[in-house]
């Protein structure tokens, strides 16, 4: 089945610094990727969905400038923390749908980082 | 706006009982409904999803669920728990139409199967 390979698993950063959370799409075309954040004991709440060679959209509330996120593949995208803060500690969860699938296939989802800004 | 309520947060069942975890829907038409399963530190596992068509659908690991639109439904059951169900379940609703399908989760229930 499709697999999507998120690394890292997990990173501990120093408040003040900035993480690269890597997704990336093994054996299938990623056209759209979405980013979700999952705080403990609660749901993935979606941050932002991204278009391979475009912008991408950003939900109400999350600052696009701290969560930069680069689309710049089929098979790639990169979620960048920027300035990382203690409160930003958090699960990163990405998850992709395969261009080749009718577009409401399920979502294929990666194994999730696990952030910790100290 | 679409929303998912998932009323219980905590559930223990004894292993070989039965479960049924419980999810309703906000939504102005039927949506695309998905249950998808959490072990620890891991990512999302889909056990099964509806679109149309058959109200009840199957699964993987033994799991169905079936659609009740006149209740707003999508419960999930298995009819003999496994110590090894033991995880977090998310009820996701998806938006028909358009190039993509953001999805909206429900809170969770985690399961938790006692000997």
């Amino acid at each position: 089945g499709a697999v999507v390979s998120q690394h890292p698993s997990w990173v501990i950063c120093k408040s003040g610094t900035s993480v690269k959370i890597e997704c990336r799409s093994l054996d299938f075309q990623a056209t759209t990727m979405f980013w979700y954040r999952q705080f403990p004991k609660q749901s993935l709440m979606l941050m932002a969905t991204s278009n391979e060679g475009s912008k991408a959209t950003y939900e109400q509330g999350v600052e696009k400038d701290k969560f930069l996120i680069n689309h710049a593949s089929l098979t790639l995208s990169t979620l960048t923390v920027t300035s990382a803060h203690p409160e930003d500690s958090s699960f990163y969860i990405c998850s992709a749908r395969d261009g080749q699938q009718p577009y409401n296939s399920p979502l294929h989802f990666g194994n999730g980082t696990r952030l910790t800004v100290t | 706006a679409q929303s998912v309520t998932q009323p219980d947060i905590h559930i223990t069942v004894s292993e070989g009982a039965s479960l049924e975890l419980r999810c309703n829907y906000s939504y102005g038409a039927t949506p695309y409904l998905f249950w998808y399963v959490q072990s620890p530190g891991q990512g999302l596992q889909l056990l099964l999803k509806y679109f149309s068509g058959d109200t009840l659908v199957q699964g993987i690991k033994g799991f169905e669920a079936e659609f009740k639109r006149s209740q707003s439904s999508f419960n999930l059951r298995k009819p003999s728990v496994h110590w090894s169900d033991a995880a977090e379940y998310f009820c996701a609703v998806g938006t028909p139409g358009g190039a993509t399908n953001k999805l909206i989760f429900g809170t969770g229930t985690l399961l938790a199967v006692q000997p």
